[in-house]
């Protein structure tokens, strides 16, 4: 257990509804990164955070993804209008922040299933 | 980011020393050589990383090749929970705002008892 919690472990949802996914990082993490995996695949980044401002999303990220981290704690990934190929595991990070190395610890993901 | 390539699968047994290659032939001056390492079922862990010179830590150590176009991670004792897919990431933290890590496909580590 990194210390970094995700919600729900598991969601399974029809072509076309909502779903929104909730991370929690350790405590004293300044920085939050959202990453999608697909079987066989590395993570591929999707948005990063630093306390509550969103400082850079991945082209991946089309307008159907929406990322918030209200007051710089917890963080939510939402999905408008799911899609088949959103079908993926998606995984929460955190990091201590400033200058040089930042190890990333990650939660241990939420499995989306789009029927 | 520059490209890193990893073989995509190796097998060692259990108790064995195992080294893990990675090839960077396009790493910068001020990129880092990370690898973090994804147990089954679960999110990726940090095991390790260095700049120029070889680094040990309890998890493993890191031998950089002087030239620093390839690396190799060093498992001195491979044990059945070191079965997990290997990913060695080059990320440069001169690079302003970008925090972001950039990962390959990996190398998929089984380990025979």
């Amino acid at each position: 257990d990194t210390g970094v919690s995700q919600d729900p472990r598991h969601k399974i949802t029809k072509r076309g509804q909502n779903v929104t996914f909730r991370c929690d990082p350790i405590s004293e993490h300044n920085r939050l990164y959202w990453y999608r995996q697909t079987l066989g695949q590395g993570p591929e980044f999707l948005t990063y955070f630093q306390n509550e401002a969103q400082l850079e999303k991945s082209r991946l990220l089309s307008d159907r993804f929406s990322a918030e981290r209200p007051k710089g704690s917890f963080s939510t990934l939402e999905i408008q209008r799911t899609e088949q190929g959103d079908s993926a595991m998606y995984l929460c990070a955190s990091s201590l922040g400033g200058q040089g190395f930042d190890e990333q610890y990650f939660g241990p993901g939420t499995r989306l299933t789009v029927t | 980011d520059a490209k890193t390539t990893q073989p995509n699968s190796m097998e060692s047994n259990e108790e064995e020393p195992v080294h893990l290659p990675c090839n960077h032939s396009t790493i910068s001056g001020t990129d880092y050589i990370h690898w973090y390492r994804q147990l089954p079922s679960q999110g990726p862990e940090y095991v390790i990383h260095g700049l120029t010179s070889n680094v040990n830590n309890r998890m493993a150590s890191l031998a950089i090749a002087e030239d620093r176009k390839s690396s190799t991670l060093i498992l001195h004792r491979a044990t059945l929970r070191d079965a997990a897919v290997y990913y060695c990431i080059l990320r440069d933290y001169n690079a302003g705002n970008n925090r972001k890590l950039i990962w390959g496909l990996g190398t998929s580590l089984a380990v025979n008892p």
